[in-house]
């Protein structure tokens, strides 16, 4: 049973520019969450797509958007990138009828490093 | 609002004495409280939850955590450490579910000494 994963594991990009990460939830589960983790603090959401949509949304600029396909995978894109957007990008994902009892699982982040 | 604080970013012991991670939070209702583990360049492992089954949680890898709601606390606990336990270890809650948004701690770094 496949996890959460993402890609890119690593990338670098430079000031102004965009980047798009993308999550595949674990086995059943339709809900896909961003963390961001910048280095030395605790991840702080981002924001959560349920049904193709944006349901919650943590304090984060309108740079950061994301998009929720059919089949519940999910990107995050980021927009005119700043250095303090560089950080670990956690996905995690939710099955949304168990919301409440369920638990989130974690992929392994998309380290971006912003020069 | 919702916050988690976890005292002292950094925490030393030596293989089998006591661990202990302090974590306090602050909801405006029942909380979802966890913690979490992340070893490095890795994603984060749930260690354990609370349930309002048991103030007194068991988890993974001979942790444990108690509820103290009089103290607004939730600090982890292994009565032996090993130098496995080495990672960065994150106190979280929700008032939303346990699938749902999280809030977390900064983290704190347990380190093991041989």
């Amino acid at each position: 049973d496949a996890g959460v994963t993402q890609s890119p594991t690593h990338l670098i990009k430079t000031r102004g520019q965009q980047v798009t990460l993308r999550c595949s939830p674990k086995s059943g589960h339709d809900t896909v969450s961003w963390y961001q983790q910048a280095l030395g603090q605790g991840p702080q959401f981002i924001f959560q797509y349920y049904e193709e949509e944006e349901r919650q949304r943590g304090n984060f600029p309108d740079r950061f958007s994301g998009h929720q396909f059919p089949n519940y995978s999910s990107e995050l894109n980021v927009n005119a990138l700043l250095l303090g957007d560089s950080a670990l990008y956690l996905c995690a994902s939710s099955y949304y009828g168990q919301i409440v009892t369920g638990e989130l699982f974690f992929g392994e982040g998309s380290r971006l490093t912003v020069l | 609002a919702q916050s988690v604080t976890q005292l002292g970013s950094h925490v030393s012991v030596s293989e089998g004495a006591l661990v202990l991670l302090r974590c306090n939070y602050s909801s405006s209702v029942p909380p979802y409280l966890f913690w979490y583990v992340q070893y490095p360049n890795q994603g984060l492992q749930l260690l354990l939850k609370y349930t309002s089954a048991a103030t007194l949680v068991k988890g993974i890898n001979g942790f444990e955590a108690e509820f103290k709601k009089s103290e607004t606390s939730f600090h982890l606990t292994k009565p032996s450490a090993h130098m496995s336990d080495a990672a960065e270890y994150f106190c979280a809650v929700s008032e939303l579910g346990y699938g749902n948004k999280l809030v977390f701690g900064a983290g704190t770094i347990l380190r093991v000494k041989s």
